[in-house]
């Protein structure tokens, strides 16, 4: 029971260098959002999509890029990285509000450095 | 524009202590939750409280929400050290596609 996976955990990026982090869940959710997580703070969402093929704008989605080709999976990329965007990015999926209310489900974590 | 205020943003109790997170958010909101985040880890789910007056309760931890206040606590019983970890409320709307808006978090800090 694999829930939502982030790959990778760790990686470290050059100033301008591109790179994408995969989300897959296997729950069969509808949503599933993209998370940054800067110390002292709390989540600030960067993207999100309610469904296969759409995506929208969450708070912070300056120089990040999303996908959500298959159901399961929701890829965020960075065109060309920046330090501003070293931090810890959470992948999480939730049932649509139509079917009860859930919580979101959390993946481990990608922490990303830039340099 | 929905904020999500908590307090005490740090927490320092002794073992066997009670004490009282606050969340408080700014706009009519229908679902709260609090998770809760150990060091490096990922977020787990506690609690989800819907309407006015709700509480529920798991093992020391218990929380409520008060809707016209706009209000939630976590109350700490007898605290223990493995509750040590930093706690987030977070609400959204039903409309609002299951967007939810975080508190900072409140780091919380069980000493013996």
């Amino acid at each position: 029971n694999a829930g939502v996976t982030q790959t990778p955990k760790f990686r470290v990026l050059k100033t301008g260098q591109s790179m994408t982090l995969l989300c897959a869940q296997d729950m069969n959710h509808e949503y599933m959002y993209w998370y940054r997580q800067d110390p002292g703070m709390g989540l600030r969402l960067i993207h999100y999509s309610v469904g296969e093929g759409t995506t929208a704008k969450g708070e912070v989605p300056d120089g990040y890029n999303v996908s959500r080709l298959k159901k399961q999976n929701f890829l965020l990329g960075l065109e060309s990285a920046a330090p501003s965007q070293t931090s810890v990015y959470f992948c999480a999926s939730s049932y649509s509000t139509g079917i009860g209310n859930q919580p979101q489900h959390f993946g481990d974590g990608t922490r990303l450095s830039i340099l | 524009e929905l904020k999500v205020e908590q307090n005490p943003l740090f927490l320092s109790m002794q073992e066997g202590k009670n004490y009282t997170i606050y969340c408080n958010y700014s706009t009519t909101s229908d679902r709260l939750y609090w998770y809760r985040q150990d060091p490096g880890k990922s977020l787990e789910s506690l609690f989800v409280l819907l309407s006015n007056g709700a509480v529920k309760q798991e093992g020391r931890l218990m929380a409520s929400l008060d809707t016209k206040a706009r209000l939630s606590t976590l109350h700490i019983t007898a605290a223990v050290h493995d509750l040590s970890a930093t706690y987030f409320c977070a609400v959204d709307k039903s409309t609002n596609a299951g967007k939810s808006t975080f508190g900072d978090g409140t780091t919380l800090t069980v000493k013996p």
